[in-house]
């Protein structure tokens, strides 16, 4: 049933040490996004691929990078975690990018930085 | 840019009472899209209710309904009969349609809680 898959729902991880964050879908959309959400915020978009088109937000960090093999599976790698990088990561995909497409998010993987 | 703002950090209502969260937007453009989105605590989000811009009659989806205001450019959405389960954060959102190829503005968010 699930559609939107996101693992692990928790992730700890330590200062500087690469991690890397996984989704998948079984909605065969073409487009996926990768969200962060900091507690009591609004849902930040950081870049999203549209197929195999990567599309980066202005003000992303280098330090988050992301891969698309396949249109199944999207991975989020934050290359050298800061304290300020704890939050939900929210995965999303949609069919294309038409105004009123629906997003569907996955259940969010929770980044613990020690 | 467009923005997107709640106001409301916090709502509460009563099971079976009605409540109303509010939601006003910043666009230059004429033809958009409106979402409500609700996220229960640790679940995923999921949408509630949408709305195009250039449809003037108020979208509705059973208990949810939604007052647009173009010229106000307001967007509030009403629960009707509240449920236990409608206890989540409810996230507005705006959508261009200009360039078919555009993404979501969120507000902050409004936490409703639910009492029996």
């Amino acid at each position: 049933d699930a559609m939107v898959i996101q693992n692990p729902r928790y992730q700890v991880t330590q200062f500087g040490k690469p991690v890397t964050l996984s989704c998948s879908q079984t909605l065969n959309h073409n487009v996926m996004y990768w969200y962060q959400q900091k507690s009591s915020q609004a849902p930040k978009l950081l870049f999203h691929y549209y197929d195999k088109d990567f599309n980066n937000e202005a003000d992303t960090p280098d330090n988050f990078q992301s891969r698309r093999p396949n249109t199944s599976f999207c991975f989020l790698d934050i290359r050298s975690p800061g304290l300020g990088d704890a939050a939900m990561y929210l995965c999303a995909t949609s069919r294309d990018m038409a105004g009123e497409e629906t997003q569907y998010f996955g259940p969010g993987t929770r980044l613990l930085v020690l | 840019a467009q923005t997107v703002t709640q106001s409301q950090p916090e709502m509460s209502v009563q099971e079976a009472e009605t409540v109303t969260l509010s939601c006003t937007y910043d666009t230059s453009e004429s033809d958009y899209y409106l979402f409500w989105y609700k996220q229960p605590p640790s679940r995923q989000m999921i949408l509630v209710i949408r709305q195009e811009a250039y449809k003037q009659q108020n979208a509705t989806e059973n208990r949810f309904s939604v007052n647009f205001q173009k010229a106000a450019k307001s967007f509030s959405l009403k629960i009707s009969d509240s449920q236990l389960g409608d206890a989540a954060m409810y996230f507005c959102a705006y959508r261009s349609v200009n360039s078919g190829y555009s993404t979501l503005t969120f507000g902050k968010g409004t936490m409703l809680l639910v009492s029996p």
